[in-house]
Parts: C-alpha cells; structure tokens; sequence
C-alpha cells in the first residue's frame, strides 16, 4: 500500500490568498513530482525534485513554486492564488526511473 | 518539452472482447515506461515499468510490449471486463529522469 499523502484534499479559497499544498511520503523516495490535471484528466508535470535541495520546473508553466528541506516532505505553494488556478493536483513519489511511482490522493482546489 | 502520444483517446468495447492502446514516444535517451491504469475518485496506480527493448510483460488478462528504437509501447487487454474501465496512462522517463505522461486512453467496457 501506497504511503503518500496530501493535504487537504479540498480547498476553496478566495483570489490573492496564498496556499501551500502538502505532500508527504514514507517511503524514503529520492524522487517527487508535483502534475496539474486538466479536465480530460491529461497530467501536466509542473514540478519534480531528485532529492532534498534538488527542484526543477516541469514543462507545464506554473506560477507555484515548491520546496524539498526533507526527503519525506515536498510542499507546494502558490503566493497570490488566481481563478486560473483552479484544478486538481496530484503528488507522487518513486525510488528510481525503473521502479513504479506511488500517487497521493490528490487535492482539489477551486480559486473563487 | 517531451512528446509522449497515445491513441486512442478513448474507446468503446464491449465486454469480452480484446482490445490494445498505442504509446508512442522518443526513442533517444530512452530509460524506461511506465503504464498505469486510473480509475475514477482514485489514484493511478502502476501497471508494468519496461525497461528493455523487446520487454514483453502481463498481469492477469493485461500485457505490454515495449520497442524503444521505434519509441512505442503496446498495452492489450485481453476479454475486456466492465471492471476494467478506467483510462490507461504511459509515462515516459528519459535522460532528463522526468516521469511525463501521455494523454491517456479511456476505456469504456459495456456489459
């Protein structure tokens, strides 16, 4: 069974407040990323780290911005949400490229 | 930005008979691919992880095939089951060690 959670798994917040999504692991994995999910339930990466201090940009711009300080915590935060941040997002954590990746249960968020 | 294609978006069966989706990606820099199959209100959860050119792989009534040097992968799903509707992800992993999906295929099984 898959140890990788999110929190919250709603969110309803007004425009301009800032949010940090939570996503954490006990698996020990090096390897975390952060997808956008479109309403045809495509998965845009938007960010992914190989290990605590390590973060890159997917290919799907975003305005958030992430953090890795600890292998089991890899956070999400927007400073000003928007309307167009409305989605849902998804977290997964795997130990290498050859090994399957672990999804948490994602979060919805709706920017009102 | 990493093009990983599948096809098609969605299909409709009925229940016992086959069916196969197409992923195709880039053939260079080639780690592995990944499938997963996601149900609705739930998490994607993996399938097979193929690594090898030639890698041939099953689970129940599903396999996957994998051609690298022409960068596809084949999923078949033999006598499909109305509790296999679902969409069915491949996801890429190159030099780069990103995890990029597909657009995925939605399976619709009808009894």
């Amino acid at each position: 069974e898959a140890d990788i959670y999110q929190t919250p798994r709603y969110l309803v917040i007004g425009t301009g407040k800032k949010i940090t999504l939570e996503c954490s692991q006990t698996m020990g994995h090096d390897k975390m990323y952060w997808y956008q999910q479109d309403p045809g339930m495509e998965l845009h990466l938007i960010h992914y780290s190989y290990g605590v201090n390590s973060t890159e940009k997917g290919d799907l711009s975003s305005e958030s911005t992430v953090s890795r300080i600890r292998t089991e915590h890899f956070p999400l935060t927007l400073e000003s949400a928007r309307p167009s941040h409305t989605s849902q997002y998804l977290c997964a954590s795997s130990a290498s490229a050859h090994t399957e990746a672990f999804f948490g249960q994602g979060t919805r968020l709706t920017v009102v | 930005i990493l093009n990983v294609e599948q096809s098609p978006q969605s299909l409709h069966v009925q229940e016992g008979d086959s069916t196969n989706f197409t992923c195709s990606f880039p053939s260079s820099n080639f780690y592995a691919l990944h499938w997963y199959r996601w149900e609705t209100a739930k998490s994607p959860e993996a399938l097979f992880v193929m690594t090898l050119n030639g890698d041939e792989k099953k689970k129940g009534r599903i396999s996957a095939t994998l051609n690298t040097k022409e960068g596809y992968s084949y999923l078949y799903i033999k006598g499909s089951q109305p509790e296999d509707s679902a969409t069915y992800l491949c996801a890429f992993i190159g030099a780069g060690n990103m995890l990029t999906f597909g657009g995925g295929t939605r399976l619709m099984v009808k009894p």
